[in-house]
């Protein structure tokens, strides 16, 4: 079963909302999950290493202020991609560092489309 | 930033055939991943490798950690129509939180 939560699967919204999306790992503590973009047909990319009571990591190119991280508990990371426009549609994914065999469980990923 | 070379981009093949797909590095990686990703959701690991020159296997699929460590292979053998999807290659360098790096994927088709 899915050890990496994410909520919600699909969200479509009228630009310029603020969208906020839920990362959970279920059965594990996470002090640290990473949150990735893809558009279609590409590759996963790592736009920021959340860490749980400090701030995120931001890779290079991310706008902080437009992607804001939470890592309030040992189990749940927060992205708001705020005052989102259609630019920002993508398939965001998140994971959490797993067992020594595992090193990453992701979730299943949330399809935002801006309208 | 660090990236990662997988080859083919995609691959067209017939059912039953063998898939062979690699992927290079400029850097060493102590640990190369295989992932698969179907449609609309997050990817799913299928190997790990932990050693240089490691050879996994995980049911039809096998894969091997070069021994540069900055190289790794996946091959299915006997393909089958589930077996469609996106194959990616990812490395990862050092303790379980440090952030993964993805290659760009290889697409494999099945015709029928």
């Amino acid at each position: 079963g899915a050890v990496v939560s994410q909520h919600p699967s699909w969200v479509i919204c009228k630009s310029g909302t603020s969208v906020k999306i839920e990362c959970r790992s279920l059965d594990f503590q996470a002090t640290t999950m990473f949150w990735y973009r893809q558009f279609p047909k590409q590759s996963l990319m790592l736009m920021a290493t959340s860490n749980e009571g400090s701030k995120a990591t931001y890779e290079q190119g991310v706008e902080k202020d437009k992607f804001l991280i939470n890592h309030a508990s040992l189990t749940l990371s927060t992205l708001t991609v705020t005052s989102a426009h259609p630019e920002d549609s993508s398939f965001y994914i998140c994971s959490a560092p797993g067992q020594i065999n595992q090193p990453q469980h992701f979730g299943d990923g949330t399809r935002l489309s801006i309208l | 930033g660090q990236q990662l070379n997988q080859s083919p981009q995609s691959m067209f093949i017939q059912e039953g055939e063998d898939v062979s797909m690699n992927c290079t590095s400029s850097s060493i990686f102590n640990t190369w991943l295989w992932y698969k990703q179907d449609p609309g959701e997050g990817p799913v690991l299928l190997i790990a490798l932990y050693k240089a020159g490691e050879l996994t296997s995980n049911g039809r699929l096998t894969a091997q950690f070069g021994i540069t460590r900055k190289d790794s292979f996946l091959n299915i053998s006997a393909s089958i129509p589930s077996d469609v999807g996106i194959y990616f290659c990812a490395g990862h360098r050092m303790n379980r939180d440090d952030k993964i790096i993805f290659g760009k994927g290889t697409r494999l088709h099945i015709l029928p």
